[in-house]
């Protein structure tokens, strides 16, 4: 099977524009899930998403949203980007409670 | 609320030495634990999980890690490294249902020749 796919992979935005950031999850899963990673905070929980609603949400602004489609592939949006943004967004599928999940290669956001 | 400290930030061993990487968390509840690598530029690989039963679990590339309850840890352990292994490891607690995974900070993985 192919694995999680995420794309751009890497990405250049200047502050206050928005951004979107895709993933396709393995064929099958249905659970999509993203984190955020940087130097200083670490890997951070973003929002999960399973049979296009969101079951969960980390605690950032609410200029980080997402949705999932009915393929479910995902997108999340970044809105009004500030510096602090600009960090690896991992995308993770995993198959409904099974827990384990397989995480795509990530999208690489500067933002200047 | 639910945490995980991995207190090593740095470890440097030397190709075939054995290898211990530590893992503390605080849940209220029987965790999930998991661990995870990521090289260089890449997303995160699923090394090994325990859910439940056996507390000594084996994984990928020769890894297991062993759930002591009492010291609320899951160290991760490999008897003898490869230069391969130079990477980055983070130690995760399933929290909060719905596939949230709470990591901790990271272990960065040197090999010396």
């Amino acid at each position: 099977k192919a694995g999680v796919t995420q794309t751009p992979r890497y990405l250049i935005k200047t502050r206050g524009q928005q951004v979107t950031l895709s993933c396709s999850p393995i064929s099958g899963h249905r659970s999509v899930s993203w984190y955020q990673q940087t130097p200083g905070q670490g890997l951070q929980f973003l929002f999960e998403y399973f049979s296009e609603t969101q079951r969960n949400k980390g605690n950032f602004p609410g200029r980080f949203s997402g949705r999932q489609f009915s393929n479910s592939r995902s997108e999340m949006n970044v809105s009004t980007l500030e510096l602090g943004d600009s960090a690896l967004y991992l995308c993770a599928s995993g198959v409904a409670e099974a827990w384990e999940q397989y995480f795509g290669p990530g999208t690489r956001l500067t933002v200047t | 609320a639910q945490s995980v400290t991995q207190p090593d930030i740095h470890i440097t061993v030397s190709e075939g030495a054995s290898l211990e990487l530590r893992c503390n968390y605080s849940y209220g509840a029987t965790p999930y634990l998991f661990w995870y690598v990521q090289s260089p530029g890449q997303g995160l690989q699923l090394l090994l999980k325990y859910f439940s039963g056996d507390t000594l679990v084996q994984g990928i590339k020769g890894f297991e890690a062993e759930f002591k309850r009492s010291q609320s840890s899951f160290n991760l352990r490999k008897p003898s490294v490869h230069w391969s292994d130079a990477a980055e490891y983070f130690c995760a607690v399933g929290a909060g249902g719905a596939q949230k995974l709470v990591f901790g900070q990271g272990t960065r993985l040197t090999i010396n020749p």
